[in-house]
């Protein structure tokens, strides 16, 4: 089946510092790639979603100057959480599209970001 | 936009009891959907998905999604719960003719499943 990897599985950083997701499609080509944040005993939010070769598409109430998201290759998409802050500890969790008419997403194992 | 509501925050089974999850969704137009399970410590792993057809639909592990059209409801179920299926389920929908994003997935905020030996 599809794979998808997230690198860090972890991290913990302090505040004002940049912190960078990567989130990979092992098998496949992901011709679109999401970002999904989880609060504990929550649900997945979509953040944005991002197709290869243009720009991210955030959600309401996201913003974008604070997640940046690039997706420079069909098996690469990356979120970078800009001048981090506690608030922004979370559970991040990418999913990759293979394409066609097929809709199903395949999902990484998540990062846990703990800003202290 | 969708929604998607779950009804059981937690549910406590004992192994060989049968299972059903709720899920409602909020659309009007077409609807894919989905379920997820995310065992502990694991990543989202798709139970199983409805496109179109027979609106019983039959996953992996034995479970089974009934999709009726006319309750906006997707209900998971399985005869006889094991221990290993101690989980999170998480039901999903996306809405493809909705246009930009079509391809988005909404979550429920899932139900936690404890089975007890």
């Amino acid at each position: 089946g599809a794979v998808v990897s997230q690198h860090p599985s972890w991290v913990i950083c302090k505040s004002g510092t940049s912190v960078k997701i990567e989130c990979r499609s092992l098998d496949f080509q992901a011709t679109t790639m999401f970002w999904y944040r989880q609060f504990p005993k929550q649900s997945l939010m979509l953040m944005a979603t991002s197709n290869e070769g243009s720009k991210a598409t955030y959600e309401q109430g996201v913003e974008k100057d604070k997640f940046l998201i690039n997706h420079a290759s069909l098996t690469l998409s990356t979120l970078t959480v800009t001048s981090a802050h506690p608030e922004d500890s979370s559970f991040y969790i990418c999913s990759a599209r293979a394409g066609g008419r097929n809709n199903e997403q395949f999902f990484g194992p998540g990062t846990r970001l703990t800003v202290l | 936009a969708q929604s998607v509501s779950q009804h059981n925050h937690h549910v406590i089974l004992s192994e060989a009891a049968s299972l059903e999850l709720g899920c409602n969704y909020s659309y009007g137009g077409t609807v894919n959907l989905f379920w997820y399970v995310q065992y502990p410590g694991q990543h989202l792993q798709l139970l199983l998905k409805y496109f179109s057809g027979d609106p019983l639909v039959k996953g992996i592990k034995g479970f089974e999604a009934e999709f009726i059209k006319s309750k906006f409801s997707f209900n998971l179920r399985k005869p006889s719960v094991q221990w290993s299926d101690t989980a999170e389920y998480f039901c999903a929908v996306n809405a493809p003719e909705s246009g930009a994003g079509s391809y988005q997935l909404t979550f429920g905020k899932g139900t936690k499943l404890s089975v007890i030996p």
